[in-house]
């Protein structure tokens, strides 16, 4: 229950193209759902957030869609970049006292130009 | 501002030697966390300080690891002693506030090699 699955694990994409990396959760205490990027040798950073009252977020080229009957939620890539290219994490937290974020497990993303 | 400082920023052992790794985080920032990521995975939460206490350790093995935070700002993260599976990048990170829509600013982390 304390799982966030994470798919697919590594995605190609060509430059302009559209990246798409979906998330699926068990526990539906769940409040908040950010996702990370991360660039080797570097901690990650976070890209956008979105909790289960709406069903999209859009922040740029980076949209989250939240669906919160299937437990799922994903993110997309528009006009997707080489610079780009990085490890994109989800994560989910039912905040409370601790704030603590469980993490999916990854997805490396290459654009190639 | 200033980011999350960590140091060193690389590490490498021999099992069952001791190990300390330092976490400055941002100024002003009351909640720090320690994470462990092993490569191919997610970073996971082993201990959430508020100020100087703990909000949360219970993913820490703490037979083997302890944390401080003394005076609510830099923070230490010990192993004694290390095993393999310790091999790990260990991230700090701080917020200004545990409730979760204040972001989580991560340092650049510690890569420690268990030989």
């Amino acid at each position: 229950q304390q799982q966030v699955k994470q798919s697919p694990q590594s995605l190609i994409v060509q430059k302009g193209g559209i990246s798409i990396i979906n998330c699926a959760y068990e526990n539906t205490a769940f409040d908040y759902f950010p996702w990370y990027q991360q660039f080797p040798g570097k901690g990650p950073a976070l890209l956008i957030a979105i909790r289960p009252d709406v069903s999209e977020k859009k922040e740029g080229r980076f949209t989250i869609s939240f669906n919160k009957s299937a437990k799922q939620f994903s993110l997309h890539i528009m006009d997707s970049q080489p610079g780009d290219s990085a490890t994109y994490f989800c994560a989910a937290s039912y905040g409370g006292a601790t704030n603590k974020l469980i993490f999916g497990t990854g997805t490396l993303l290459a654009v190639q130009p | 501002e200033a980011g999350v400082a960590q140091s060193p920023r690389y590490k490498i052992i021999e099992k069952r030697q001791s190990v300390a790794f330092w976490c400055n985080p941002i100024s002003g920032h009351a909640t720090l966390y320690w994470y462990q990521q092993i490569l191919g995975q997610g970073p996971k939460l082993l201990i959430q300080f508020q100020n100087n206490g703990v909000v949360d350790d219970s993913q820490l093995p703490k037979d083997r690891f302890s944390a401080e935070r003394l005076k609510g700002v830099d923070s230490t993260l010990k192993i004694q002693p290390a095993k393999l599976e310790d091999s790990a990048v260990y991230l700090c990170a701080s917020s200004f506030h545990r409730k979760p829509t204040y972001e989580q600013y991560f340092g650049p982390g510690t890569r420690l090699t268990v030989t």
